[in-house]
């Protein structure tokens, strides 16, 4: 069964520091990475999608890679600000998943950034 | 495009009450999905549906029903509330069931059963 952790779970950082969100899963055979933010109350916005054929996506100051073999991603986040204050989870669809396309999920790392 | 979309927002039921959930997205997907959110848990998916007239169960599909009948909307029944299903509940879609195509959310629906 797929797992996938997110580590740390809390994360509080100075404003203008560049910040690196772990996630790791246990099954390579995936199709894909997603990353998601979740601000309080509110539901999840889609950043970065990257394919299992892919090594990295940019967006902006995001920049997430994925090294499939080791079953690890990483999203950067360069010169963060308070805006970017938020829950950041990924999720992975897996090879072996027989629900359609169902995601598997991390529980999050909760990122503060400090004015 | 208003994407998609989740009605009502909250909602406070009692045990045995029944509601429905209801999601609507307005970008032509054929695939939409039910998942919930519960803390130290993580989202795990209800049900899905791969185009209209078509659904099935997920990860946790036990006191939830599903129908699609059209592109745009994907209802989620409660038959008969439990505090168990105290959630947040989310709605996405994707332009396909192509597993390697971006899903998107709706901002949710907090349920509590008391």
């Amino acid at each position: 069964k797929q797992e996938v952790t997110q580590i740390p779970a809390a994360l509080s950082v100075p404003e203008g520091e560049n910040l690196v969100l772990n996630c790791s899963f246990t099954d390579s055979a995936i199709y894909n990475l997603q990353w998601f933010r979740q601000d309080p109350g509110k539901g999840l916005t889609s950043l970065l999608l990257i394919q299992s054929s892919q090594r990295e996506q940019t967006s902006g100051r995001l920049n997430a890679s994925l090294d499939k073999s080791s079953g690890r991603s990483t999203l950067y986040i360069a010169a963060s600000q308070p805006g970017d204050s938020a829950t950041y989870l990924c999720a992975v669809t897996s090879a072996r998943e027989t629900s359609g396309s169902r995601l598997t999920f991390g529980e999050g790392t909760q990122l503060t950034v400090n004015p | 495009n208003a994407g998609v979309t989740q009605t009502p927002k909250f909602q406070v039921l009692k045990t045995g009450q029944s509601m429905t959930l209801q999601c609507a997205q307005d970008m032509n997907h054929e695939y939409m999905s039910w998942y919930r959110q519960d803390p130290g848990m993580g989202l795990r998916l209800i049900h899905y549906s791969v185009g209209a007239g078509i659904t099935d169960q997920g990860e946790v599909p036990n006191g939830y029903n599903v129908s699609r009948s059209t592109t745009e909307d994907f209802p989620l029944r409660l038959l008969s509330a439990a505090p168990s299903q105290t959630s947040v509940y989310f709605c996405a879609s994707s332009f396909t069931s192509s597993p390697y195509n971006e899903q998107f959310f709706g901002p949710g629906t907090r349920l509590t059963v008391l």
